[in-house]
């Protein structure tokens, strides 16, 4: 299977600053990254699409300003929490595209560790 | 709007007994992820499904697609405590867009 780094894998802050999150794809390339959040107990909520090379998708409901996403490199993406507050304390996971190969087009997603992110 | 469902959202069972959680749709997926995710770390892929009728075996798990690929199911023969977990099925509906189904938390008992 694929490997999919995080880092940090928690991170305790303080309101008002900003936290990096780096999510990196070892052993593939991946032009395409998603980020998701999962509060106790839940599904995964896609938070974003990160393309490399161009800017992200984000879902509704989620502000961009405040979560910055940067794809730099093919096996790279970053997010940042802006001026984090308690409620953005979550459970954060990156996951990333990797093309099956197959006749058809088809892809998996190979998920990170998750980062444990608390705002106090 | 693509909806998953999984059913069901909780099971508790004993060591050594046999289960199958579902995953439905009313949309057709082109093709279709099973993930086990322990609690504080992210989803395990376990399989991917492409062909609709396709069955996978994964040592005691079983996987199978649905004919009409909208919806697949996950047998698991003998239950063990490691195969504790919130099963999470996605899928794929165009492009690099997937939906996630909201899991099934399935605890074995020993």
């Amino acid at each position: 299977g694929a490997v999919v780094s995080q880092h940090p894998s928690r991170v305790i802050c303080k309101s008002g600053t900003s936290v990096k999150i780096e999510c990196r794809s070892l052993d593939f390339q991946a032009t395409t990254m998603f980020w998701y959040r999962q509060f106790p107990k839940k599904s995964l909520m896609l938070m974003a699409t990160s393309n490399e090379g161009s800017k992200a998708t984000y879902e509704q409901g989620v502000e961009k300003d405040k979560f910055l996403i940067n794809h730099a490199s093919l096996t790279l993406s970053t997010l940042t929490v802006t001026s984090a507050h308690p409620e953005d304390s979550s459970f954060y996971i990156c996951s990333a595209l990797r093309p099956l190969t197959s006749g058809i087009i088809n892809y998996e997603q190979y998920f990170g560790p998750g980062t444990r992110l608390t705002v106090t | 709007t693509q909806l998953l469902e999984q059913s069901p959202q909780f099971l508790s069972i004993q060591e050594g007994e046999n289960l199958t959680v579902y995953c439905n749709s009313s949309s057709v997926f082109s093709s279709l992820q099973w993930y086990r995710q322990e609690p504080g770390e992210g989803p395990v892929l376990l399989v991917t499904v492409v062909t609709g009728g396709e069955v996978k075996k994964l040592k005691r798990l079983t996987f199978q697609f649905g004919d009409a690929r909208k919806d697949s199911s996950l047998h698991i023969t003998a239950a063990q405590t490691g195969d504790t977990g919130l099963y999470l099925c996605a899928g794929r509906v165009s492009g690099q867009n997937f939906v996630f189904g909201p899991g099934t938390r399935l605890s074995v008992l020993p």
